[in-house]
């Protein structure tokens, strides 16, 4: 079984550029979310979709970044312009959804690193 | 919000034992996830402790007490591929049906 796949795995762009991210769950999966992490740190939470639509994005910088799934499957991140601060690890993981009852295990891609110059 | 805390870094010898602690503020706790990251790799579940007691698991264990917030992982017979960012996560009720809030990670070295 194929798991959570994320592109590119690295990005290097120059500040005030545009850069979007794109992943795919794992088949099945309803729930979908964007964590970005910085080095040295543990993954922070940026949004969270159940099926298309977005139950979570308290955390999400609505300035320069969004996101989309359109059709409950895939999703996009965008950042647009970018910043030096930006430069992180844009982690995408996938969970079955079903509540809080059951063990939500979620299950995370290989990310992409992306470098603002 | 949650406090997770955990050791920033640890050595330990190849085939002996180790054990990786967390301590958590939450007034939502509804489990607790262990996961393993390689540098520059994904992180990949490890363990989920939901109620007081030890969930074993192979080589790898892990604790938890709620009413101390506190979880261990135990890791056995230690291989040098252990080698590896050791992420404690807390779910939160408060906040979100299952929104995880990680600690900073454990880097653990494993040493011949």
């Amino acid at each position: 079984e194929a798991g959570v796949v994320q592109s590119p795995r690295y990005k290097i762009i120059e500040k005030k550029q545009p850069v979007a991210f794109w992943c795919n769950p794992i088949s099945g999966h309803n729930t979908l979310y964007w964590y970005l992490q910085n080095l040295g740190q543990g993954p922070e939470l940026l949004i969270r979709y159940e099926n298309e639509e977005a139950v979570d994005d308290s955390q999400l910088p609505k300035d320069r970044f969004s996101a989309e799934r359109l059709k409950g499957v895939d999703s996009t991140l965008k950042i647009q312009p970018a910043e030096l601060g930006d430069s992180a690890v844009y982690l995408c993981a996938s969970s079955l959804g079903g509540g809080p009852s059951n063990q939500e295990t979620q299950y995370f891609g290989p990310g992409t690193r992306l470098l603002v110059l | 919000g949650q406090n997770i805390d955990q050791p920033t870094e640890m050595t330990a010898t190849e085939g002996a034992i180790v054990q990786i602690n967390c301590t958590y503020q939450t007034s939502g706790f509804n489990g607790l996830f262990w996961y393993q990251q390689h540098a520059g790799e994904a992180p990949t579940f490890l363990s989920y402790n939901v109620l007081d007691g030890l969930e074993e698991k192979g080589r790898f264990s892990s604790f938890l007490s709620r009413s101390k917030g506190y979880s261990y992982l135990l890791l056995k017979e230690l291989q040098m591929k252990d080698s590896a960012s050791y992420l404690c996560a807390v779910r939160d009720l408060r906040t979100g049906a299952n929104n995880l809030f990680f600690g900073t990670g454990t880097r653990l070295t494993v040493i011949p």
